[in-house]
C-alpha cells in the first residue's frame, strides 16, 4: 500500500495523558495537513506543512497541541494533557505541488483517539 | 469567514433514480470546490473537483456562482453509490480544505 499511513490506528488514553499521532504520507509528498473529525462533522483543518515548514495553522491547535514534520517527510501531532473534547478522529493527507490548477490531498485512514 | 452547508444529513435512494447532494457555499472570493466520498470502511477519497468539469462514476458537479452551490448529481443512483459524500471549499491563497458536515447517501436494491 502506497498511500498515506497514520500510526496507531486507535488510541485510549486517560485525560490527562499525553498521546503522540504517526503519519507517513506518500512518497515525494511535498505537502502535508492534519485535520480532526467528530461524530456527525465533517474535517476540520489543523494544520499544514509544506517540506518542513509549518505554513498554516488553525485556532483549533491549542497550545497542548504540536505538530511537527522535522525532515519534511513523515509528520508527528501531540496532544499533551488531553481532554475528553479530545476525541475524535485525526486525519493526515497528503499532497505535490502542482505549478498549475487545483490539487488532491490523499487521505489516510486515520486515527481514532478515545480519552477516558 | 468561509462556510460549506450540506443541508440534507440524510438520503435514501431506490437504484435507477436520480439523486442530488446540495452544497451550497459562503465565500466572498473565488473558491475551489470540491466533492470528497468515503465509502463503508474506506479512507476518504476525491470524487471530483469543479476547475476539472469531469464526470466521475456517472456524478458531475456544477459550481453555480449566482445561487453559491456546487450540487453533486447522477441521473441512475446504483448501490455502490452509498457511502459518506463531503462538499468541501478551498479558498484563494490558502492550502486548507473547509468541509461540509457530509450526507448519508443510501442506494437501496
Amino acid at each position: 500500500d502506497t498511500g498515506v499511513s497514520q500510526d496507531p490506528r486507535h488510541k485510549i488514553t486517560k485525560r490527562g495523558q499525553n498521546v503522540t499521532f504517526r503519519c507517513d504520507p506518500i512518497s515525494e509528498h511535498n505537502r502535508l495537513y492534519w485535520y480532526r473529525q467528530t461524530l456527525g462533522q465533517g474535517p476540520e483543518f489543523l494544520t499544514y506543512f509544506q517540506n518542513e515548514a509549518q505554513l498554516e495553522k488553525s485556532r483549533l491547535l491549542s497550545d497542548r497541541f504540536s505538530a511537527e514534520r522535522p525532515k519534511g517527510s513523515f509528520s508527528t501531532l501531540e496532544i499533551q494533557r488531553t481532554e475528553q473534547g479530545d476525541s475524535a478522529m485525526y486525519l493526515c493527507a497528503s499532497s505535490s505541488h502542482r505549478e498549475f490548477g487545483s490539487y488532491e490531498q490523499y487521505f489516510g485512514p486515520g486515527t481514532r483517539l478515545t480519552v477516558t | 469567514a468561509q462556510r460549506v452547508t450540506q443541508p440534507e444529513k440524510l438520503l435514501s435512494v431506490f437504484k435507477g433514480a436520480p439523486v442530488e447532494l446540495k452544497c451550497n457555499y459562503s465565500y466572498s472570493g473565488s473558491p475551489e470546490l470540491f466533492w470528497y466520498v468515503q465509502y463503508s470502511r474506506q479512507r476518504l477519497q476525491l470524487l471530483l473537483r469543479h476547475i476539472s468539469r469531469e464526470s466521475i462514476k456517472g456524478f458531475t458537479a456544477d459550481l453555480n456562482k449566482g445561487e453559491t452551490s456546487f450540487h453533486l448529481k447522477k441521473p441512475f443512483a446504483q448501490e455502490e453509490d452509498s457511502a459518506m459524500y463531503y462538499c468541501a471549499l478551498r479558498e484563494g491563497g490558502s492550502e486548507k480544505l473547509v468541509f461540509g458536515k457530509g450526507m448519508k447517501l443510501t442506494v437501496n436494491p
